[in-house]
C-alpha cells in the first residue's frame, strides 16, 4: 500500500500563480521527500524535509511538514510551464534510505 | 557522472519470454532500488539493495522476478517467463546510505510484453 496520498491527485493553474499540493502519510518518517517527474521520464528529487523540522526552502519550493498530523505540503510559487509535472511525495522510514511514494499529484500549468 | 544508466530503453517481447533489465548505478552510491511503474498501481519498489545484499525483497510481485546486485556497478531485474500484467515502466534508482536520502533514478525501460 502507498504510505504518501497527495491531494489533489490532478491540479491546473495558469502561469505565475502558486500551486500547492499535499501529502499525507501513515507511519513515522525519518524524512520526507519530493519528487517530480515529466512524462516519460525518471524522477528528479526536489527537496528534503527531515523528521525534526517543520519549513524548508529552495528557490520557489516551499515544503512544510505536521509530524502530529502526518502530514507535508509543497507550495510552488510563481508557477512556470515547465513545472507541468506530476510530483510525488516519498516517506523514508526505518534504517534505510528505502523510501514509500504516493500516487502524486499531477500538475499542469497553462502558460 | 553519466548518472543511473538503464538498458534497454523499450523492450517488446511476446508472453512466455525471458526478459532482463540492466541497471548501473553513480558510482559511489552503495544503495539500489528497482521500482515498476504503472497507471493502475502507481510507482512500487519491489526490491532494493545495500553493498551489493538485497536487503528487502517483499515487494517482488512472484517468484517469477529475480533481481541481481552481481557487483556495485551492475544489477538486473529479470522476468521469466514473462506476462502481458508485466508491462509497465521499470525504473532503477541509486543513493549514498551516509547521503540525505536523495535518490538519483534512471530513465527508465517501458517493457510491454505482447
Amino acid at each position: 500500500s502507498q504510505q504518501g496520498e497527495e491531494d489533489p491527485q490532478a491540479l491546473s493553474i495558469q502561469e505565475g500563480e502558486n500551486a500547492t499540493m499535499n501529502c499525507s502519510y501513515k507511519t513515522s518518517i525519518n524524512n520526507l521527500q519530493w519528487y517530480r517527474q515529466n512524462s516519460g521520464r525518471g524522477l528528479v528529487h526536489l527537496i528534503l524535509i527531515r523528521s525534526n523540522e517543520r519549513e524548508k526552502h529552495s528557490g520557489r519550493l516551499r515544503v512544510t511538514l505536521d509530524t502530529s498530523k502526518k502530514s507535508s505540503s509543497l507550495l510552488i510559487t510563481a508557477s512556470r510551464a515547465a513545472d507541468t509535472a506530476s510530483d510525488f511525495c516519498a516517506a523514508n522510514s526505518g534504517g534505510y534510505q528505502k523510501v514509500t511514494f504516493g500516487i502524486g499529484t499531477k500538475l499542469q500549468v497553462i502558460p | 557522472d553519466a548518472g543511473v544508466i538503464q538498458s534497454p530503453r523499450h523492450e517488446v517481447t511476446e508472453m512466455g519470454q525471458e526478459v532482463t533489465l540492466r541497471c548501473k548505478p553513480i558510482s559511489g552510491h552503495n544503495s539500489l532500488f528497482w521500482y515498476r511503474q504503472t497507471m493502475m498501481r502507481g510507482l512500487e519498489l519491489l526490491i532494493y539493495f545495500n553493498n551489493n545484499v538485497p536487503i528487502d525483497d517483499s515487494g517482488m510481485p512472484e517468484d517469477r522476478f529475480s533481481a541481481k546486485m552481481p557487483n556495485a556497478s551492475f544489477s538486473t531485474l529479470k522476468i521469466q517467463p514473462s506476462e502481458p500484467r508485466d508491462s509497465a515502466v521499470y525504473f532503477c534508482a541509486s543513493n549514498a546510505l551516509w547521503a540525505s536520502g536523495e535518490q538519483f533514478f534512471g530513465p527508465g525501460t517501458r517493457l510491454t510484453v505482447l
